[in-house]
């Protein structure tokens, strides 16, 4: 199975809700990113978090991380239409310097 | 800045046929990675490069080659296209290591036949 796994799967929510998403892990990591993916795009980095840090701001979206857990979790604040996308996180294992495992994604639908 | 780049956008092959999915960035990064999607699955890491003329193979390599010429350009090389490897391909550019923020190309979209 993979390193990073998003829950939930699919999520929908109107437009002005919060929205948050949640990615556990296996193995100890480096670094731990939400990528953003609109359909038939290319990836766009959202947010990275260290392991030595437990929160982090970028505008709407707030990232924490608990390492003990071994889980992150992704909120949008005041989601709009604009939201709707596929997110994903994704894991810099430590120890492994080589790459970044993805997991496989929340599909966020944001009605308006 | 363009950023990263990738053509063509999509492509249908036969069984057997061979191609080049290109890719280009223009951020003067070292490390370049190409990666496969598939349905309900996350990114796949094919081949990485971690500067001109020093590439190494990722998770799932079989079936594919790369080169890495110049910083600039990491082209893609489909060797023999089978129908398992119908995907999408994305080519990403990262300024430090493998594990920092990655910037991703548009993709390929590849059908094989």
């Amino acid at each position: 199975s993979q390193q990073g796994e998003e829950d939930p799967q699919a999520l929908s929510i109107q437009e002005g809700e919060n929205a948050t998403m949640n990615c556990s892990y296996k193995t100890s990591i480096n670094n731990l990113q939400w990528y953003r993916q609109n359909s038939g795009r290319g990836l766009v980095h959202l947010i990275l978090i260290r392991s030595n840090e437990r929160e982090k701001h970028s505008g709407r979206l707030r990232v924490t991380l608990d390492t003990s857990k071994k889980s992150s979790s992704l909120l949008i604040t005041a989601s709009r239409a604009a939201d709707t996308a596929s997110y994903f996180c994704a894991t810099a294992v430590s120890g492994s310097a080589r790459q970044l495992t993805f997991g496989s994604g929340t599909q966020l639908t944001v009605l308006p | 800045n363009a950023g990263v780049t990738q053509t063509p956008k999509f492509q249908v092959l036969k069984t057997g046929q061979s191609m080049t999915l290109q890719c280009a960035q223009d951020m003067n990064h070292e490390y370049m990675s190409w990666y496969r999607q598939d349905p309900g699955m996350g990114l796949r890491l094919i081949h990485y490069s971690v500067g001109a003329g020093i590439t190494d193979q990722g998770e799932v390599p079989n079936g594919y080659n790369v080169s890495r010429s110049t910083t600039e350009d990491f082209p893609l090389r489909l060797l023999s296209a089978a129908p398992s490897q119908t995907s999408v391909y994305f080519c990403a550019s990262s300024r430090g290591t493998l594990q920092e923020t990655q910037y991703f190309g548009p993709g390929t979209r590849l059908l094989v036949l």
